[in-house]
């Protein structure tokens, strides 16, 4: 049962432009997490967030804490080719922590 | 720093032969984690260990064993690899359980003919 679902599953944009990924689950997270995984390369932490509505920022990262804490999105602005890689959210629940399946986000130069 | 380290890099089994996969950490953490990555299934967690000499099931436990004889190291094994088990497999560390931050390896990539 997946219970994080991402969105969209592939991304391919430009050097400049600005995105969104979602991260969306019927259930309620303790925390949520998002990694970035570059090709070759196990997943590296960008942020955790724990409270309902937080919003963090990563330099041109922005991510997002659903207030009822079941979703979150990680919005990039200004796209850059270093950006590119896998991104993963991971919600904490009952003890366990569930990955999203992934967005494959390329940016062009 | 090495961080965290796994061997080999890639591997290719026939089916019915079995392998070990080493994992190892030096930031000194209790909590060590095996998963698999496979293509649109996101990582799901398969073995872990809480301290050295624990081991746990995770979401997908069938067909592997692990060992955490040191706390440094954590050895995942395929008995008899079937062709269900190609998948890149990575090894995590933390400090704490699974709501902290995972230090991951560079993963192993498996495939099993």
């Amino acid at each position: 049962t997946q219970l994080l679902e991402q969105s969209p599953q592939f991304l391919s944009i430009q050097e400049g432009e600005n995105l969104t990924v979602y991260c969306n689950s019927s259930s309620v997270f303790s925390s949520l997490q998002w990694y970035r995984q570059e090709p070759g390369e196990g997943p590296v932490l960008l942020v955790t967030v724990v409270t309902g509505g937080e919003v963090k920022k990563l330099k041109r990262l922005t991510f997002q804490f659903g207030d009822a804490r079941k979703d979150s999105s990680l919005h990039i602005t200004a796209a850059q080719p270093g950006d590119t890689g896998l991104y993963l959210c991971a919600g904490f629940q009952g003890g366990k922590l569930i990955f999203g399946q992934g967005t494959e986000l390329s940016v062009k130069p | 720093n090495a961080g965290v380290t796994q061997t080999p890099k890639f591997r290719v089994l026939k089916t019915g032969q079995s392998m070990t996969l080493l994992c190892a950490q030096d930031m000194n953490h209790e909590y060590m984690y095996w998963y698999r990555q496979d293509p649109g299934m996101g990582l799901r967690l398969i073995h872990y260990s809480v301290g050295e000499g624990t081991t746990a099931k995770g979401e997908v436990p069938d067909g592997y064993n692990v060992s955490r004889l040191k706390k440094q190291n954590f050895l995942l094994g395929l008995e008899s690899a079937a062709p269900s088990q190609t998948s890149v497999y990575f090894c995590a560390s933390s400090y704490g359980g699974l709501a902290n931050e995972q230090f991951f390896g560079p993963g192993t990539r498996l495939t099993v003919l």
